[in-house]
This record gives structure tokens, sequence and C-alpha cells, in this order.
């Protein structure tokens, strides 16, 4: 199984700051197949990326994916209030699918 | 619109079964590949297992955890997706939602429901 692990647990910006997530892999994830979703309390995940690095319809251009193999990275350029929340990775190269533990996004 | 609904959670105890529902509609229900995924309460999310599309002739796959206790079916009838779970255990506490995939550049989600296990 593909284990995803997720660095930091939790990262502490102010608005407009730039934020830096990572999900390690422990083996390559078959043609980069990860996506990352973000999840708002008593919400239900909502996709941002695909294969690594393509944005979800609708998703601002301030999200963006990268990486490949097993070390890939979600970067939000510019922290709106509303980006504040956990963020999931998931690979959906290889069964059984797995996410990572999440990176929750907190208001500093 | 694509809408998923999801039924059937409720209290249960240990060793108990339940099964749940994901009446899907709004896209062709037997093209594209369905996952159960649960998050119990506080926690991340865990993913449980598929039914893939009829291309792939809706083979399932599930998590270790899962395997043997859990099995994913397809109701053509009523377009629903179904999860029996037998064997249950505390630790199967979660909501459970149910996601669809298109392409793999679209995953819609249903609101989820929840399943407590507990004597």
């Amino acid at each position: 199984d593909i284990v995803l692990t997720q660095s930091p647990g939790t990262l502490s910006l102010s608005p407009g700051e730039r934020a830096t997530l990572s999900c390690r892999a422990s083996q390559s994830v078959p043609n980069n197949y990860l996506v990352w979703y973000q999840q708002k309390p008593g919400q239900t995940p909502r996709l941002l990326v695909y294969g690594a690095f393509s944005r979800a319809t609708g998703i601002p251009d301030r999200f963006s994916g990268s990486g490949s193999g097993t070390d890939f990275t979600l970067t939000i350029s510019r922290l709106e209030p509303e980006d504040f929340a956990v963020y999931y990775c998931q690979q959906y190269g290889s069964a059984p699918l797995t996410f990572g533990g999440g990176t929750k996004v907190e208001i500093k | 619109e694509v809408q998923l609904v999801e039924s059937g959670g409720g209290l249960v105890q240990p060793g108990g079964s339940l099964r749940l529902s994901c009446a899907a509609s709004g896209f062709t229900f037997s093209d594209h590949y369905i996952d159960w995924v649960r998050q119990a309460p506080g926690k991340g999310l865990d993913w449980v297992g598929r039914s893939k599309n009829e291309r792939n002739q809706y083979i399932t796959e599930y998590a270790a955890s899962v395997r043997g206790r859990f099995t994913i079916s397809r109701d053509f009838s009523r377009s629903s997706l179904d999860l029996q779970m037998t064997n249950l255990k505390t630790e199967d506490t979660a909501v459970y939602y149910c996601a669809v995939w298109f392409g793999g550049r679209q995953v819609d989600w249903g609101q989820g429901t929840l399943v407590t296990v507990s004597s």
C-alpha cells in the first residue's frame, strides 16, 4: 500500500501569506495520480487539484499543485480568509487508494 | 446536476450488520467509478472501497481494514451503490460518504450518513 505523509500537521499563517503543503508517498504514485482536497468543518471535501498539478473546475488560480513520483506540493499563493481549512492529498494510482493525514491551515 | 444521497446509517452494536445506500442521479450510473470513504469523528478521510465502471466489469476493491467484512454492490434498478457491512467494530464508527469520479478530473461527494457502532 502507498502511505501518504502530509506535513506539517498544522500551518499557522496570516491572510495574504503563502502556504506550502507537502505530501510525501512511500513509493512512486503511478502516473502521478494524486489529488488535493480542501475540507471545511461540517462540509464535504472539495476537489482542488487532480493529476498532481491540474486545477479542478472553478478553483482559483492561487491554488497550484506540483511534484511527481513521491513528492507533491500544494501551494496557496496568497491566503484568503476562506482558505483556512484542512487539506488532504489522496493517491488514486494504485489500489487501495489512500489519503494523507491532512494539514490544517489555521489563522495565525 | 450530479446528486449522491447516502442513507441507512444509525446505531448498531459491535458484531452487528448494517447496509448503506448511495442513491445516484444526474449522470450515467454505469459509466463511472464510485467510492465509499469514511471519516471518524474529528479524524481524517479513510478510503473504504470502490466499484469500478461497466468498462471495468464493475470490479470492486477494498481497504485491508474492511476486506472480508464489507461488500460493495450496485443496484441498477435504483441507481444505487450499496455497502453491506458485517461484523462491525467500534472503530468503524464514522460518517460514510460516497464519491463519484469523472475521469479523474472531477469528484463529487454525497453529504454522508453517520454509522455509530456502540454497545
